[in-house]
């Protein structure tokens, strides 16, 4: 079974500050992707960032970008110059493209930006 | 806009009834998920169809059902509600039923049971 870790409930960072989420995920497939997602207080799920486990370079979207180690089955967000509307919560997850589609969720991590 | 459309926004019963929700997805979007976020949870997949036919299952009660129709849309049947059954329910699309690698989100459906 796969399994996604986020160890961080709740975070908070100083607006224009960098802040580095964190996820751990428990796989046997060698191919899958990793994602996170946002969900603002509308509750809408914004991809964030998508990673694919068989590249080494991590994944880069502006201000955000991944620190994907695939030997430890880590995969954490870095959001740098933080905004007021970076305040949400964050899902890392995981998905296996070939053997079921369905993505498997961590439990977030709440983030605020403060002003 | 994801292109995913979930109807009600909002939904409020009573213990024991049953209800349907709703989702349409992203035109030439053959797949649609379903998954349910309960309070302080990350989203638990339930169920998956592809072109009208069940894909996969996931963590799905047997008091809820799903169904995809000709016209692609998708509805989800829950029955017998219980409180713990209050969650935010989300659809989501992609256009095969393997080899897809995103899926879009409908903006959810919010069942509370009282």
């Amino acid at each position: 079974a796969q399994t996604v870790t986020q160890s961080q409930p709740e975070m908070s960072v100083q607006e224009a500050e960098t802040v580095t989420l964190s996820c751990t995920y428990d796989t046997s497939e060698n191919n899958y992707y990793l994602f996170w997602y946002k969900q603002p207080p509308s509750r809408q799920m914004i991809l964030v960032i998508r990673q694919e486990a068989y590249k080494q370079q991590n994944a880069t979207e502006n201000r955000f970008s991944v620190n994907f180690q695939k030997a430890a089955k880590s995969f954490s967000l870095k959001i740098s110059d933080s905004q007021l509307g970076d305040t949400a919560m964050y899902f890392c997850a995981f998905m296996k493209p070939f053997t079921g589609n369905q993505f498997y969720f961590g439990t977030g991590t709440s983030l605020t930006v403060i002003p | 806009d994801s292109g995913v459309t979930q109807t009600p926004k909002h939904l409020i019963t009573a213990t024991g009834q049953r209800v349907t929700l709703r989702c349409s997805p992203r035109s030439g979007d053959l797949s649609v998920y379903w998954y349910q976020q309960s309070l302080d949870q990350g989203l638990q997949f339930l169920i998956q169809y592809y072109n009208g036919e069940e894909r996969a299952k996931g963590n799905i009660l047997e008091r809820f059902s799903a169904q995809q129709f000709p016209d692609l849309h998708s509805e989800l049947n829950l029955s017998s509600l219980e409180l713990g059954d209050s969650a935010l329910y989300f659809c989501a699309s992609s256009v095969r039923d393997r080899g897809n690698t995103e899926a879009f989100f409908g903006q959810g459906t919010r069942l509370t049971v009282v």
